[in-house]
This record gives C-alpha cells, sequence and structure tokens, in this order.
C-alpha cells in the first residue's frame, strides 16, 4: 500500500467552479500534511500547509483534514485556467520513524480547468 | 533573492557516465534533498543531508551519491549504476530537517535524458 494516494486524474472542472482534491495516507502518527502545485516541467511550489483537524483556509484554498479518516483534501473556489496543474498531496511521517520527519509524496492529481 | 539553483537545467548522457548535477542554496538552510520525479509518480527521496558532511539515504539511492562539504552546497552524482537514470531531479532544502513543519523550497529541477 502506497503511503500517500491520490487518484491521479484528470480532474475536469469549468472556470469558475469549485475543485475538490483528495488524499489519503497510511501512517497514522503523520503530523503535517501540505498540498504543492507543479506546472508542466516545473518544480513544486507550496500552496497550503495543514497540522490541526478542521479547515484551514487560504484566499481561494481550503485545506481540510480528518485525521479519525487519514484523509486530507483541497478545495479551489473560482476556479481559474491558471489552477490547471498537478498538485501534489505530502505528509511528514512520525517521529521515531527511520527518516524522522520524511516527506512522503503522492503521485499528484491532474487539474485541468476549461474556460 | 534567496533561493536554490539547479543546473544544468538539461542534460544529455550516455551510458555508463557518470553525471553531477549540481544544488546551491543561498536561503541558509541546514537540510538539503534529492529527489527524483518519473511521470505519473511522485517525487521519491535519492538522499538528505541534515548538516555539513553529513547525509543520509532516502528511499532510492541506489546508483546515486551525493556530497555535503559547505552548507549551501549538495551536489548529486548520478552513476553507471543507476539502471534507469532518465529521469527530473528536483533539490530542495528546508530550515532544519526537524522542525516540525518542515516546508521544502524546491530548486528549478534538473533534466537527466540518457541516450
Amino acid at each position: 500500500q502506497k503511503e500517500v494516494e491520490q487518484n491521479s486524474g484528470p480532474l475536469s472542472v469549468p472556470e469558475g467552479a469549485i475543485a475538490s482534491l483528495n488524499c489519503t495516507y497510511s501512517d497514522r502518527v503523520s503530523q503535517s500534511f501540505f498540498w504543492y502545485r507543479q506546472y508542466s516541467g516545473k518544480s513544486p511550489e507550496l500552496i497550503m500547509s495543514i497540522y490541526s483537524n478542521g479547515d484551514k483556509e487560504d484566499g481561494r484554498f481550503t485545506a481540510q483534514l480528518n485525521k479519525a479518516s487519514q484523509y486530507v483534501s483541497l478545495l479551489i473556489r473560482d476556479s481559474q485556467p491558471s489552477d490547471s496543474a498537478t498538485y501534489l498531496c505530502a505528509a511528514r511521517t512520525g517521529p521515531g520513524r527511520e527518516y524522522g520527519n520524511k516527506l512522503v509524496f503522492g503521485a499528484g492529481t491532474i487539474l485541468r480547468v476549461k474556460s | 533573492d534567496g533561493g536554490i539553483t539547479q543546473s544544468p537545467k538539461y542534460l544529455f548522457r550516455k551510458e555508463g557516465q557518470n553525471v553531477t548535477l549540481s544544488c546551491e542554496q543561498n536561503l541558509n538552510h541546514d537540510a538539503m534533498y534529492w529527489y527524483r520525479q518519473d511521470p505519473g509518480q511522485g517525487l521519491r527521496l535519492i538522499y538528505y543531508s541534515q548538516i555539513v558532511n553529513d547525509f543520509q539515504k532516502g528511499d532510492i539511492a541506489e546508483g546515486y551519491s551525493v556530497s555535503r562539504e559547505k552548507k549551501e552546497s549538495f551536489p548529486l552524482t548520478v552513476t553507471s549504476a543507476q539502471k534507469n537514470p532518465t529521469a527530473f531531479y528536483l533539490c530542495a532544502s528546508s530550515i532544519s530537517h526537524k522542525t516540525g513543519a518542515n516546508v521544502l523550497t524546491f530548486g528549478a529541477g534538473s533534466r537527466l535524458t540518457v541516450l
């Protein structure tokens, strides 16, 4: 079982809609979670981090964390064509693991926003 | 401007040759990382370094070597022992490997193609 799983997509949404990206993780002691956006041929850039259960909002982005269900999501409101990219979910494994604070990435979900 | 510089951006290698990818950061970060990304896959950790003159193997270290002689520099050598070296290589850094947030900043990446 992969440690961090994402639906590869592509997820297609019309411009102005809400895009919902989902991620599950297997390590119950994971403490921190991150969403990175990666445009084709470019490096990942951090867009959200979340550490506590519940929602965290930053502009058009909302990250949601449910540790009991081992589930992280990213909502993008008022989606724009410029949001079209691959979104990578990452989880930091807990202390005591071999690498300590190892960051494990999912394979990413391709988002396409159609104008 | 602070950041991470990777070079070269594109590199072609013949089978049997070793190549070295450069990574330099001026963020005064203690920790540095090398990831590999293949199409449709997430980032996989090759090596990481928490401090000068120390580095640890990641998930896929075989066929790779690194050094950390200076805080600013973390070069990666792809040796001829690496069976499938064609990939997108990403260097990253963080303030510390052990901070709770462990936010990574990425370089622009180096794309290696074996002919």
